[in-house]
């Protein structure tokens, strides 16, 4: 599984884009993204997957370049309900089982 | 939208105690999963599930856990004789998981297991 990095923490205000980016320089071809958002003392809670490209929901963006050697997630417009912990995984979808492996992941303080 | 259900939310044993927590994953799902959470750590993976039988258990998953599906819902984590250092936030997970296709993992909201 690839590896990926994410900066520890990021401080925003209300309202305002938030972008997140994750490395993951050793991506493999079978490889997908996905991000999780995790609130204290909750289960990580699927926010958007993709695998090139652009994917848009009605929550955030995620932006992959061509080489996918990084992806970007994009929060618009955030509020003080976004403060969470956000996680950056690869996942391979021929691996059957299909655990996921968490980093640290990026805690997001949102203040008014 | 369909959930990953959790009993209890917060259970309290004395060590050396057996324990068992309990998820029932979404219905149509096919393989389920076990993490736990360390105050303030990341989120491990300790087992996954399939076919009523582990298809994958961390280093973590050692002989004091086990897993089970006893019916067509639950699924069930024992640990058989915690220790301190089992304290932790057990979450459960489910997926659909079609062959090649890409999909989520569902989360439910975690049992808080103090050990004392």
């Amino acid at each position: 599984l690839a590896k990926t990095t994410q900066p520890i923490s990021m401080d925003s205000y209300e309202g305002q884009e938030v972008n997140i980016t994750c490395s993951h320089n050793n991506i493999a071809t079978n490889d997908y993204i996905t991000w999780y958002q995790q609130f204290p003392s909750q289960g990580p809670r699927f926010i958007i997957q993709g695998y090139k490209t652009k994917v848009t929901n009605e929550v955030a963006s995620l932006f992959i370049p061509a080489d996918r050697k990084s992806s970007t997630l994009s929060l618009p417009r955030v509020s003080l309900s976004d403060t969470a912990v956000y996680y950056c995984l690869v996942e391979d979808l021929r691996n059957q089982g299909g655990k996921l492996i968490f980093g640290q992941g990026t805690e997001l303080s949102v203040k008014p | 939208e369909p959930e990953v259900t959790q009993t209890p939310s917060h259970q309290v044993t004395q060590m050396g105690q057996e324990v068992i927590l309990r998820c029932v994953p979404i219905s149509n799902h096919l393989y389920f999963y076990w993490y736990r959470q360390i105050l303030g750590q990341k989120v491990e993976f300790l087992v996954s599930f399939y076919n009523n039988e582990i298809s994958e258990k961390s280093e973590i998953f050692d002989d004091q856990f086990s897993v089970e599906r006893p019916d067509g819902s639950n699924f069930t984590l024992k640990i058989r004789s915690t220790k301190l250092e089992d304290s932790a936030m057990y979450f459960c997970a489910s997926r659909l998981r079609l062959a090649g296709s890409a999909d989520t993992q569902y989360f439910g909201p975690g049992t808080r297991l103090t050990v004392l």
